[in-house]
């Protein structure tokens, strides 16, 4: 595709819901990542892909938080039992190469409000 | 672990003036880059500028430029004849393999 994809643009979820957060990265890059964003903050480090594989899921907040990515293409994030402390928007990125150096390339975030 | 710094929360240019954004960061890495990023509200990160931590000569794209000190592990921007669509949150970022790390942004105002 032209760019990175994600989608639900905005979630709202009722706390202890289950949500899935899905990111269409563009075609052929090798390396994905998954941030999350609280208003006003930098982006932290959650998760990255290469290809399928996970190789670093060391800023994960919780067991609640998980990441896939089967076929080295789409990749979801999904949040189990949410918690008020969740909301936040969740960027995912998508590089050509390993990561390093790479330019990344950005979604528009999916915003996670849980009331 | 490596961290990146950035000291102005917020800033604001008069348009077509020269603004600096300021960034530190902490690594015992020698190899290594470095990248602006900017947020528009619309959120989309777009990359503004990237600098390779081998390479002496300071990066430039058009308007904008970068002031690189390795010894310092400084990395600044500066943004030359500012204009209305300039307006986002600035991100420095540091990468080393596959660590991507955002300092906290600063926002950038620019007064028409």
């Amino acid at each position: 595709g032209a760019g990175v994809s994600q989608s639900p643009r905005y979630k709202v979820a009722k706390r202890g819901q289950d949500v899935a957060l899905r990111c269409d990265p563009i075609s052929g890059h090798v390396s994905l990542f998954w941030y999350q964003q609280a208003l006003g903050q930098g982006p932290e480090f959650l998760t990255y892909f290469q290809n399928e594989a996970q190789l670093d899921k060391s800023g994960l907040p919780s067991d609640r938080f998980f990441a896939e990515r089967p076929e080295g293409s789409v990749s979801t994030l999904k949040i189990q039992r949410t918690q008020q402390e969740d909301s936040a928007v969740y960027l995912c990125a998508s590089s050509l190469g390993s990561g390093f150096g790479a330019e990344a390339f950005f979604g528009q975030g999916t915003r996670l409000t849980v009331v | 672990a490596q961290t990146v710094t950035q000291s102005q929360p917020e800033m604001s240019v008069q348009e077509a003036e020269t603004v600096t954004l300021s960034c530190t960061y902490d690594t015992s890495e020698s190899d290594y880059y470095l990248f602006w990023y900017k947020q528009p509200p619309s959120r989309q990160m777009i990359l503004v500028i990237r600098q390779e931590a081998y390479k002496q000569q300071n990066a430039t794209e058009n308007r904008f430029s970068v002031n690189f000190q390795k010894a310092a592990k400084s990395f600044s921007l500066k943004i030359s004849d500012s204009q209305l669509g300039d307006a986002a949150m600035y991100f420095c970022v540091f990468n080393r393999d596959d660590k991507i790390i955002f300092g906290k942004g600063t926002r950038l105002h620019i007064l028409p």
